[in-house]
């Protein structure tokens, strides 16, 4: 069962536009959540994280929001740039299991000149 | 400073034969992380070392082996490989073995023929 789904496997958007992407889980044990960029042939790059005693997180152009309840957490992208467009997962980590990470599918995000 | 580098980075073996994938993680990082990624899917963790002592394991057959070596370089073997190997073997590093961002190498393109 996929604990952590990213149900776009793509997203289309106007440079200088907002994207969001969205992440959603079903483990109530996950308390730290990550956002990852990744380009062909490289390995992920990491963007941006948040922990469960926050609702947001902001780091230059990218926001992280987590709702607890609804068990969900989008990324914003403001203003959206060509040089963004890349594959983005999400990933969450429990307290009790350490570093390891639990990823999404990925979204393909493509920002358009 | 030099990231988390992976080596090789390409390889193509035969059904049946042995693989030694190798990481060297970012300088300070005592934790080692080795994930699965699937074309089109998000990484799948393997195993998880810090301090050269293994914290986690996912859910992968005996077949999978890793260790960490005192200078907090990791090896990942994989015996009698099968087609479902093929993937990208990603290695991440951090400062600690608790919840914290990860480093991603630019991983090793495994392929079984």
């Amino acid at each position: 069962d996929q604990q952590v789904k990213q149900n776009s496997p793509s997203l289309s958007v106007q440079e200088g536009r907002i994207s969001i992407l969205n992440c959603d889980y079903t483990n109530s044990m996950f308390d730290y959540f990550l956002w990852y960029k990744k380009y062909p042939a490289e390995g992920p790059t990491f963007l941006i994280s948040i922990s469960s005693i926050k609702d947001k997180n902001e780091d230059g152009r990218f926001t992280v929001f987590l709702n607890k309840s609804a068990k969900h957490l989008s990324l914003h992208i403001v203003p959206s740039q060509p040089g963004d467009s890349a594959v983005y997962f999400c990933a969450a980590s429990a307290i009790n299991a350490g570093n390891m990470l639990t990823f999404g599918g990925g979204t393909r995000l493509m920002v358009k000149p | 400073d030099a990231g988390v580098t992976q080596s090789p980075t390409h390889l193509i073996k035969t059904r049946g034969q042995q693989v030694t994938l190798r990481c060297s993680p970012i300088s300070g990082h005592k934790s080692v992380s080795w994930y699965q990624q699937v074309l089109g899917q998000g990484p799948q963790f393997i195993f998880q070392y810090y301090e050269k002592e293994e914290r986690g394991r996912g859910n992968f057959p005996d077949r999978f082996s890793a260790r960490q070596f005192p200078n907090y370089s990791s090896e990942l073997n994989v015996n009698a490989l099968l087609l479902g190997d093929s993937a990208l073997y990603l290695c991440a590093s951090s400062l600690l073995g608790l919840q914290s961002e990860q480093y991603f190498g630019p991983g090793t393109r495994l392929t079984v023929t």
